[in-house]
């Protein structure tokens, strides 16, 4: 079974940083491309960020690009996603995502809350 | 980016019924469109994808069609398991772009 385990969610202020990671389980982790999605409260989804398997092609929406940087460790089995100057409204539930376009698996997700 | 919309935005039906949901893309996206289904709580599931191709495990009473710029995913014979919200996804190009969703609702 496929199974995506994300962790670093929490409370950080305005202008702050914070590392979510996200482990899957039940696949070779480098033989494939990942996303991170995210759900503000009471919202839609949001695409983010794509990061081929060999970490060399990455992908970003315009409101993340130069702020959020999505990494991998092949070595290691972990998908990062590096979010930096965060705002209020990033405030959201985070998914990682099997597959980099059609999210076929996804994890349960780890909130983010930008406040002061 | 491409602009993805839906309609209608909240759907009321019963269970038995047979339902459709509208996404239209802003541009031409082939047929590189997926749907998903979430329940409150919950991370989506993909249902759809290539606009017709059904995730492994989904029902049968699930369909997708469509084609360009305007697509639909429709429902048959509706299961007290299929109420929740919708979301269609295209993947022609990065940034892959979401729909504002179709919540269903029992009626």
């Amino acid at each position: 079974d496929v199974q995506l385990l994300e962790s670093g969610g929490g409370l950080v202020q305005p202008g702050g940083s914070l590392r979510l990671s996200c482990v899957p389980s039940g696949i070779t982790f480098r033989n494939y491309a990942f996303s991170w999605i995210r759900q503000a409260p009471g919202k839609g989804l949001e695409w983010l960020s794509a990061i081929s398997g060999s970490g060399g092609n990455t992908y970003y929406a315009d409101s993340v690009r130069g702020r959020f940087t999505v990494s991998r460790d092949n070595s290691k089995n972990r998908l990062y996603l590096q979010m930096n100057n965060l705002r209020a409204e990033d405030t959201a539930v985070y998914f990682c995502a099997k597959d980099n376009m059609v999210a076929s698996y996804w994890g349960q997700g780890t909130l983010v809350t930008v406040s002061s | 980016d491409i602009l993805m919309t839906q309609s209608p935005s909240t759907l009321s039906a019963s269970v038995g019924d047979r339902v459709t949901i509208t996404c239209r893309a802003s541009q031409r996206i082939s047929n590189w469109l997926a749907w998903y289904q979430q329940k409150p709580g919950k991370a989506p599931k993909l249902l759809i994808y290539k606009t017709s191709t059904l995730e492994s495990g989904v029902p049968s009473r699930f369909s997708g069609s469509g084609s360009g710029t305007e697509f639909t995913l429709t429902i048959n014979s509706l299961q007290p398991d299929d109420f929740a919200t919708y979301y269609c996804q295209q993947y022609e190009n990065y940034p892959c772009t979401f729909g504002p969703g179709t919540k269903l609702e029992m009626k």
